[in-house]
């Protein structure tokens, strides 16, 4: 198993730019989650899903949309980059929502 | 404002001592408890969890300690190891009442000198 695989690893936009951040996760689990982490700041949730088709906010959601077609997938998109979204993305997985959670390798995003 | 509140934000531990993490939350409704590690450039990953019946589960060298009354919770280290080395995170959520969130502490950088 691969487990959680987000890609890029690495990416630099310009202010105004969009991009989308890739989540797979290939341990059939019902539980998705997009967190990014600032230094000092710990994780913080931006959005999660329960299963496909099925998604809600979490603590810092403005500045980002997500959609979950199949159990598979949950990707992030930027639609007008800040620098304020300047960040360390993670993806993460779990069975339900009171378990572990496994992430991804993250995705460091600049915002310039 | 910080649903979990940690400290120290770093620690520095000779190898062989006790390295000792402490966080603190508010909100009753928490009901599953876990503890993240975190190597540099790596994704956070579960080193042990514990569930408000008990008040102490350990794993080999780590003892995660829990006081409900207090609403606090804490990681010791035994025997710490140049290898324990990383940033570590608490972390609480309430997914069996449906929020499924968890929130994290800011992290501990854990220096283990040899």
């Amino acid at each position: 198993n691969a487990g959680v695989t987000q890609t890029p690893k690495f990416r630099i936009l310009k202010i105004g730019q969009s991009m989308t951040l890739q989540c797979t996760q290939d341990m059939n689990h019902n539980y998705m989650y997009w967190y990014r982490q600032d230094p000092g700041m710990g994780l913080k949730l931006i959005y999660y899903s329960v299963g496909a088709g099925i998604t809600d906010k979490g603590e810092v959601p403005n500045g980002y949309n997500v959609s979950r077609s199949t159990t598979e997938d949950f990707p992030l998109r930027l639609e007008l980059a800040a620098p304020s979204q300047t960040s360390v993305y993670f993806c993460a997985s779990s069975w339900t929502g009171n378990d572990e959670q496994y992430f991804g390798p993250g995705t460091r995003l600049t915002v310039t | 404002q910080q649903q979990v509140k940690q400290s120290p934000q770093s620690l520095i531990v000779q190898k062989g001592g006790i390295s000792i993490i402490n966080c603190a939350y508010e909100n009753t409704a928490f009901d599953y408890f876990p503890w993240y590690q975190q190597f540099p450039g790596k994704g956070p990953a579960l080193l042990i969890a514990i569930r408000p019946d008990v008040s102490e589960k350990k794993e080999g060298r780590f003892t995660i300690s829990f006081n409900k009354s207090a609403k606090q919770f804490s990681l010791h280290i035994m025997d710490s190891q140049p290898g324990d080395s990383a940033t570590y995170f608490c972390a609480a959520s309430m997914g069996q009442t449906g929020a499924n969130n968890l929130f994290f502490g800011t992290g501990t950088r854990l220096t283990v000198i040899p």
